[in-house]
């Protein structure tokens, strides 16, 4: 089965500049999870999707961070303005059920300069 | 503040020996328990869950849950130098809520 597919791998932005990620999960996957990793921290949970709907969004930081799936398949995170805080590696990644764990992407990591 | 906690490390154990990871969590609700690894600057992959007290094992790797000490561990039988890697917890609180631990980061000594 093909895993879940991220896109840029790396991107390097000024502050105050937008940014956008892109994620495809596993098919058939109804759960599809945006983390943010900061160096040496575990990763914490931005938002989360059920189907099409956002189950979780308490973490994202709203004035800034947006997230959106369409038809319930493809996921877009987007930082608008981005501030030197938000390096970090932003990881997509799939489930099946909340009991079976998650399969991640790649992952993109972003640097703020 | 629901929580996991994680000695951050780093373990270090000689070839061959047992690496014993360490999870501790806040939220006497959890269902479900997840250990991935994670390789430098690669990203998580999930190695085990568990759901019911007692062990689990699964090749060289065991994980352990005791409930009622809201405790998780991950036991690495003849550790190999690929076995170096930062290991994250991660406990599902009920619902649709995983929160990971920091990670331990294991490094294995040929």
């Amino acid at each position: 089965e093909a895993g879940v597919a991220q896109s840029p791998r790396y991107k390097i932005i000024e502050k105050r500049q937008s940014v956008a990620f892109w994620c495809n999960p596993i098919s058939g996957h109804a759960t599809l999870y945006w983390y943010q990793q900061i160096l040496g921290q575990g990763p914490k949970l931005l938002i989360q999707f059920q189907n099409n709907g956002v189950v979780d969004d308490s973490q994202l930081p709203k004035d800034r961070f947006s997230a959106e799936r369409l038809k319930g398949v493809d996921s877009t995170l987007k930082i608008q303005p981005a501030k030197l805080e938000d390096s970090a590696v932003y990881l997509c990644a799939s489930s099946s059920g909340t009991d079976y764990g998650y399969t991640f992407g790649s992952g993109t990591r972003l640097t703020v300069v | 503040q629901k929580e996991v906690e994680q000695n951050s490390g780093p373990l270090s154990v000689p070839e061959g020996a047992i690496a014993s990871l360490n999870c501790t969590y806040s939220d006497r609700g959890s269902q479900s328990f997840f250990w991935y690894r994670q390789y430098s600057g690669k990203s998580p992959e999930l190695i085990m869950f568990i759901y019911s007290n007692g062990d689990k094992e699964d090749g060289r790797f065991t994980a352990q849950l005791n409930k009622a000490s809201q405790y998780v561990s991950l036991l690495i039988r003849d550790s190999q130098p690929s076995d170096s890697a930062t290991y994250l917890c991660a406990v599902n609180t009920g619902g649709f809520k995983t929160i990971f631990g920091a990670g331990t980061r294991l490094f294995v000594k040929a």
